[in-house]
């Protein structure tokens, strides 16, 4: 089955602990992305790969890191959490052509106490 | 700058009724995608419909059709014979092109309750 696969789906932490969620997807897309959503606000994006080796910062890039060494896989780095990054995040990839809409996994719940 | 705006954080609508969901947006590409997406209470996003800039006819899936406007940078989504199903939270989407390509800018989203 074609999927965007995240983990952990529910991420309870504490300030300043390092945490990685993952996200690999199974359809050969070159293109991967990250959007936090927050009520009031849609979803934003954090940062955007168009291959492995090759990334970009999207809207809300700051507090956050990112890695894409493998076309497959695409890792979300948060190497100090602050409680403001409280929110559900999404990992989502699609072709690269400008008609094609993002496969989004399915959403890692990250509450920074 | 590019930005997406949904003027209706929650709507309505009666069931078998047909419903209109605003999306206007702000670009300076000269060519961009625009989509749709429904996030049910469970969470996923899931992809309804897509329109181009450069399409001449509106887009349609089942009972999902875009009302794309080009002149007036608005691209709402119809939805018609609600069903309890639709009740979701909506967002509205734009791909950049030629100049953000990379970049996805979503609408804050519209809550739609369809009422038995």
């Amino acid at each position: 089955e074609a999927q965007v696969t995240q983990n952990p789906r529910y991420l309870i932490t504490v300030t300043g602990k390092k945490l990685t969620v993952t996200c690999s997807q199974n359809m050969n897309h070159e293109y991967m992305s990250w959007y936090r959503q927050d009520p009031g606000l849609g979803l934003r994006q954090i940062y955007y790969s168009m291959n492995v080796e090759v990334t970009d910062k999207g809207d809300v890039p700051e507090g956050y890191k990112v890695s894409r060494k493998e076309k497959r896989n695409f890792p979300l780095i948060l190497e100090s959490p602050s409680p403001n990054q409280t929110s559900l995040y999404f990992c989502a990839s699609s072709p690269s052509r400008g008609d094609s809409p993002l496969h989004f996994g399915n959403g890692t719940r990250l509450t920074v106490t | 700058a590019q930005k997406i705006t949904q003027t209706q954080p929650g709507m309505f609508v009666q069931e078998k009724e047909a419903v209109t969901l605003d999306c206007t947006y702000d670009t300076s590409d000269p060519s961009y995608g625009l989509f749709w997406y429904k996030q049910p209470s469970s969470g996923e996003m899931i992809f309804l419909i897509y329109q181009g800039s450069y399409d001449q006819q509106n887009a349609t899936e089942g009972r999902y059709s875009l009302n794309f406007q080009k002149a007036r940078k608005s691209a709402n989504l119809v939805i018609s014979a609600s069903q309890l199903g639709d009740s979701a939270m909506y967002f509205c989407a734009m791909r950049g092109g030629l100049y953000n390509f990379n970049k996805f800018y979503f609408g804050s989203g519209t809550k739609l309750n369809v009422k038995p």
